[in-house]
């Protein structure tokens, strides 16, 4: 079975800009979460995604926002960046909830100069 | 609200030696509470859960007790190897804020030969 991926796995970007990544769970999992890790905060939990509907969020500000597809890949979106934004942004899946076991994906490494 | 905390790092061990991460909780309900590990070049992974009070979770001769008394979920193991060398990191899901996931900051291990 093939695990969670993540694109890209690389990004910079400059302060003001938008910018879009995206998660494919592993087949058959309906739970997509995003998951923020820096030096400083550590793990933050983002927001959860379960048939195309926001289950839960994290404390965030709105310029992050996110989507599921029907076929439940998910997209996250941050707009407006900001220097500290820059972090490993982490997509995990999961057969129905959070509870379940989470599959982590490799991450995408968001660099904002 | 909701919060995990767990002991500092890094901890350097011998071979075979007796591991103890300690964690703690706060939260308002009643939480599933998580192990998960990241080795070196590698995506995080489930280690070990337990859903309810005096549960022991258990994985690759890791164990941690749910202790409801003390808001504790301690991990051990009672002969670290050199493969055990990894990050772990203590977390929480608490169905009375919909599920979402509490991580800690994380605690690296090093076992030497």
């Amino acid at each position: 079975k093939a695990g969670v991926t993540q694109t890209p796995r690389y990004l910079i970007k400059t302060r003001g800009q938008q910018v879009t990544l995206s998660c494919s769970p592993i087949s058959g999992h309906r739970s997509v979460s995003w998951y923020q890790q820096t030096p400083g905060q550590g793990l933050q939990f983002l927001f959860e995604y379960f048939s195309e509907t926001q289950r839960n969020k994290g404390n965030f500000p709105g310029r992050f926002s996110g989507r599921q597809f029907s076929n439940s890949r998910s997209e996250m979106n941050v707009s407006t960046l900001e220097l500290g934004d820059s972090a490993l942004y982490l997509c995990a899946s999961s057969f129905r909830q959070t509870t379940d076991t989470q599959y982590f994906g490799p991450g995408t490494r968001l660099t904002v100069l | 609200g909701d919060s995990v905390t767990q002991m500092e790092g890094p901890v350097t061990l011998s071979e075979e030696a007796f591991l103890t991460i300690n964690c703690t909780y706060t939260a308002t309900g009643y939480p599933s509470l998580f192990w998960y590990v990241q080795y070196p070049g590698e995506g995080l992974q489930l280690l070990l859960k337990a859903t309810k009070a005096d549960d022991k979770g258990s994985n690759k001769g890791f164990e941690a007790t749910y202790r409801k008394e003390t808001t504790s979920f301690h991990l051990e193991k009672g002969s670290v190897q050199v493969s055990d060398s990894a990050v772990y990191f203590c977390a929480l899901s608490d169905q009375d804020t919909g599920n979402q996931f509490y991580f800690g900051t994380g605690t690296s291990l090093t076992v030497i030969p």
